[in-house]
């Protein structure tokens, strides 16, 4: 069966600090994977996908960059954190080869900047 | 692009009863999957139920079902039998077929469950 994990699940940074939040994929070759952003009381924000090694789609403007080093593997960093960037993030997959439509989420980082 | 609407951002029901969320949204697609996911206070989205576009006969899931209308593009969620255990945030989404298979969200309702 496939799984997802994300790390770390809660991070408090200071403002103009880096980031990283990482995630991995098992079980499943070649997935689509994407970062979503969900701020409080908010839905979900698309902010990057990827269909496959070093192919970054960003969906919005932003501090933020993604970056898939392995095809199962999805980071998500910042140079420099924005008292903006606070938020909810969730990494997910999708099957690349069967089209489901359906995401699996992972468990999701909080992020604070203070 | 394609949007999802969801006007009740709260919804309240006594438990054993049902309670249906509504959900609007607007593509110019005619083939697509639309998706009710469940996020509890351990905020991992799971998934509720799934509707192909292009089945007429509405989703089920035990307790869970929906009233797809395609073409007043609406998918509201029906829960019977409500359960403690369903409090949560409740997103509609949308997803057409093919290309990356970006999900867009609505805004979520947010379910509370009375005893």
């Amino acid at each position: 069966s496939q799984t997802i994990h994300q790390w770390p699940a809660t991070l408090v940074q200071p403002v103009g600090s880096p980031l990283s939040l990482e995630c991995t994929v098992e079980g499943t070759s070649n997935p689509n994977l994407y970062w979503y952003r969900q701020a409080a009381g908010r839905g979900l924000q698309l902010l990057f996908y990827s269909v496959g090694i070093g192919q970054i789609s960003s969906e919005v403007p932003q501090n933020l960059s993604a970056s898939r080093p392995q095809d199962r593997q999805f980071i998500l960093s910042s140079k420099k954190l924005l008292l903006s960037d606070s938020g909810f993030y969730l990494c997910a997959w999708s099957f690349r080869s069967l089209n489901t439509g359906e995401l699996f989420f992972g468990e999701g980082s909080r992020l604070t900047v203070l | 692009a394609q949007t999802v609407t969801q006007s009740q951002p709260e919804m309240s029901v006594q438990e054993a009863e049902t309670v249906t969320l509504s959900c609007t949204y607007d593509t110019s697609e005619s083939d697509y999957y639309l998706f009710w996911y469940k996020q509890p206070p351990s905020r991992q989205m799971i998934l509720v139920i799934r509707q192909e576009a292009y089945k007429q006969q509405n989703a089920t899931e035990n307790r869970f079902s929906v009233n797809f209308q395609k073409a007043a593009k609406s998918f509201s969620l029906k829960i019977s039998d409500s359960q403690l255990g369903d409090a949560a945030m409740y997103f509609c989404a949308y997803n057409a077929r093919g290309g990356a298979q970006k999900l867009v969200f609505g805004q979520g309702t947010r379910l509370t469950i009375n005893p």
